[in-house]
C-alpha cells in the first residue's frame, strides 16, 4: 500500500518568514495530494490540494509543488502569521478508488 | 447547519467494556470514514464505507467494528479486544468514488479514555 513520509515533525519560524513542509510517497500511481490544517482542539480542514497533472498550485500565501519523478510534494507558506500555527498533514491517494494515506503531521509554530 | 456531528465529545470507559461512538452527516455524502489520531502518528484509517450496507477495513481495524445501515450514520464500536483504545477518534465523509473531489469533511472528534 501507499506510504507517506512527512518532514519535519516540528517547525518553528518567526512571523513573516516562510515555512516549507515536505512529503514523499511510495506509490507511483498516486494522483491526488491534499494538505490539511488542524488548529489546536479543532477538526482538520483542507487548505490546498494538487493533482498529478499539475506541478504547482497557489492560493494566496500558500502553495503546493509536486515532483512526480521524485515522488515528493511540498507545502510552502509565505509571510507566516501567528494564526498559521497548527498541525499540517499531507496525504496521498492512489489511482482508482483508494483511501487517503496521511503523513504523521508537522507542528508549525509561528512566533510574533 | 450542514456538516458532521460526532458524539460524545469525551468518553470514559472501564477496561473490558465496549463503547460506541456516533457519527452523523447531513452532507448527502456517499463515503464515510473513521480515523484514529495519536500524538506523532498522524491519522490512521480504521474503517471506511463507500455505500450503505457495505464497509471495508482500514489499516488498523483490529478491535473495532462498524455498521452502515443508513447513508447518514456510521457508528464505530471500540470493543474490549482493542489493546490500546485511549485515543482521539475522527469521523469524516466525502462525496464518494464517482466524483473527482477527494475532500474529506471531518467531525470535531471524540476523545476516548480507558480507565
Amino acid at each position: 500500500g501507499e506510504n507517506v513520509e512527512q518532514h519535519p515533525s516540528t517547525l518553528s519560524v518567526q512571523e513573516g518568514d516562510s515555512a516549507v513542509i515536505k512529503c514523499t510517497y511510495s506509490d507511483s500511481a498516486s494522483n491526488y495530494f491534499p494538505w490539511y490544517k488542524q488548529e489546536l482542539g479543532k477538526r482538520p480542514q483542507l487548505i490546498i490540494d494538487i493533482r498529478s497533472n499539475v506541478g504547482e498550485k497557489k492560493d494566496q500565501r500558500i502553495a503546493v509543488t509536486l515532483n512526480k519523478t521524485a515522488k515528493h510534494f511540498s507545502l510552502h507558506i509565505t509571510e507566516t502569521q501567528p494564526e498559521d500555527s497548527a498541525v499540517y498533514f499531507c496525504a496521498a491517494r492512489g489511482s482508482g478508488y483508494s483511501t487517503l494515506t496521511f503523513g504523521k503531521g508537522t507542528m508549525l509554530l509561528v512566533s510574533p | 447547519d450542514g456538516g458532521i456531528t460526532q458524539s460524545p465529545k469525551y468518553l470514559f470507559r472501564k477496561e473490558g467494556q465496549n463503547v460506541t461512538l456516533s457519527c452523523e452527516q447531513n452532507l448527502n455524502h456517499d463515503a464515510m470514514y473513521w480515523y484514529r489520531q495519536d500524538p506523532g502518528q498522524g491519522l490512521r484509517l480504521i474503517y471506511y464505507s463507500q455505500i450503505v450496507n457495505d464497509f471495508q477495513k482500514g489499516d488498523i481495524a483490529e478491535g473495532y467494528s462498524v455498521s452502515r445501515e443508513k447513508k447518514e450514520s456510521f457508528p464505530l464500536t471500540v470493543t474490549s479486544a482493542q489493546k490500546n483504545p485511549t485515543a482521539f477518534y475522527l469521523c469524516a465523509s466525502s462525496q464518494g468514488v464517482t466524483t473527482n473531489t477527494g475532500e474529506l469533511f471531518f467531525g470535531e472528534g471524540s476523545r476516548l479514555t480507558v480507565l
